[in-house]
């Protein structure tokens, strides 16, 4: 069981906007900055967003991230099918000295 | 570009040793830390643990004893080694590069290797 929850999935029809929450203890979301990957069917992740919501290069600004307090939140604006994928929040533990990710989120094209 | 390429699938059998090598090219080798990640069958992201530019390794509770990182500088490569292996060992190892320069200062994973699957069967 991940110490950062995310619902398992999420869906949406093309062009809508989707929402997933990643959420955890005090420790592991309130200090710390949250990334996010994604990671498209048989393939590697990809780093999606840092720093809560800073995207890399390259990364369309149909994604974008939130934090408040101990819950972040990534967005998908325009939903496309080649968002079909799996989504992961990521942070470091400070108390476990470790790096923890959420469960994951699927999300699915209608 | 940057590039991470990992070794062929491995296929092992219980209480054997796998080696798994990430060559990296495209930056500097010796300027970046490599964390090692464990995706299980159909499961999520599981941190393995890293290693620093100097060699330094750190694991991830629930990986010390038995696995092993390693680097061969002259070579641009890293390599994760799994000793004793067990059926709960099989899952895809990636390796990725960890970036602060990318991420305005903090830590991140920005470049990843395409997986290694290790399979642990009799």
């Amino acid at each position: 069981q991940s110490v950062l929850t995310q619902p398992p999935s999420a869906s949406g029809t093309p062009g809508q906007r989707v929402t997933i929450s990643c959420s955890g203890s005090s420790s592991k979301i309130a200090s710390y900055n949250v990334k996010w990957y994604q990671q498209l069917p048989g393939t590697a992740p990809k780093l999606l967003m840092y720093s809560n919501d800073q995207r890399p290069s390259g990364v369309p600004d149909r994604f974008s991230g939130s934090k408040s307090g101990t819950s972040a939140s990534l967005a998908i604006s325009g939903l496309q099918s080649e968002d079909e994928a799996d989504y992961y929040c990521a942070a470091w533990d400070a108390g476990l000295n470790d790096w923890v990710f959420g469960g994951g989120t699927k999300v699915t094209v209608l | 570009q940057v590039q991470l390429v990992q070794s062929e699938s491995e296929l092992k059998k219980p209480g054997a040793s796998v080696r798994v090598s990430c060559k990296a090219s495209g930056y500097t080798f010796t300027h970046y830390a490599i964390n090692w990640v464990r995706q299980a069958p159909g499961q999520g992201l599981e941190w393995v643990g890293w290693i620093n530019a100097n060699g330094h390794p750190t694991y991830a509770q629930g990986f010390t004893g038995r696995f092993v990182f390693s680097l061969d500088t002259s070579l641009y490569t890293a390599y994760l080694q799994i000793n004793s292996l067990k059926a709960e060992d099989t899952a895809i190892y990636f390796c990725a590069r960890d970036s602060p320069q990318s991420c305005g200062g903090t830590s991140c994973f920005d470049y990843w290797g395409q997986g290694t699957l290790v399979t642990v069967s009799s």
